[in-house]
């Protein structure tokens, strides 16, 4: 079917520790997959992108991780800091759209 | 600041009314996407334009149409509309028409059908 979804709706995470969010997808013709950052009140924010001919890709303190056989997908963000504090989707492009998760709240613990 | 603006920021408006949004993309994007985004349904695709023409289309109702005009901004009609059409509705742009390409969201307008 047509869905994305996390395995987890809130995550508490310490300042300074490593965040790590969760996404399952379903679609086995999607080959491209994307992390978005939503802070209140604003539109969403890309992050980091992964195509389905790789298992890791790395940027600025944040890690995609992709396991096809599993169809599971995670982003790993180093270090958390307060500004991380949002909602964050992954999506998936099976085709010629893009489809969104439900989105996991991050939420900094001081 | 990503470079799209949409207008308004908010809408407040009754049932079976007619609204537009507005949006222009960054400068030099070619792509236009809008999104609605509802608590219950998350972010939702609903359709795309590339340079004037309609690209891809997603869970976009009979009741709302899109255009993008030549100086590349775009305007999302919603009609009819019914107490379950208030979301954010975002618009996004890219530079392409591929959707493998990093889309820049505006910050959104926030619509109330009462």
């Amino acid at each position: 079917g047509e869905s994305v979804g996390l395995h987890l709706p809130t995550l508490s995470v310490q300042e300074g520790d490593n965040s790590i969010i969760n996404c399952a997808y379903s679609n086995s013709a999607s080959d491209y997959f994307i992390w978005y950052k939503q802070e209140s009140g604003k539109g969403p924010q890309f992050i980091i992108d992964i195509r389905s001919n790789m298992d890791k890709r790395q940027g600025q303190r944040v890690t995609v991780l992709l396991n096809k056989t599993v169809k599971h997908l995670s982003l790993q963000i180093a270090a958390t800091q307060p500004g991380d504090s949002a909602v964050y989707f992954c999506a998936e492009n099976p085709g010629d759209k893009i489809i969104f998760g439900k989105g996991t709240r991050l939420h900094i613990l001081p | 600041d990503s470079g799209v603006t949409q207008t308004p920021k908010h809408l407040i408006t009754a049932t079976g009314q007619r609204v537009t949004l507005r949006c222009s993309p960054r400068s030099g994007d070619l792509s236009v996407y809008w999104y609605q985004q509802s608590l219950d349904q998350g972010l939702q695709f609903l359709i795309q334009y590339y340079n004037g023409e309609e690209r891809a289309k997603g869970n976009i109702l009979e009741r709302f149409s899109a255009q993008q005009f030549p100086d590349l901004h775009s305007e999302l009609n919603l009609s009819s509309l019914e107490l379950g059409d208030s979301a954010l509705y975002f618009c996004a742009s890219s530079v392409g028409w591929t959707v493998r390409e990093t889309q820049y969201f505006g910050p959104g307008t926030r619509l109330l059908v009462l």
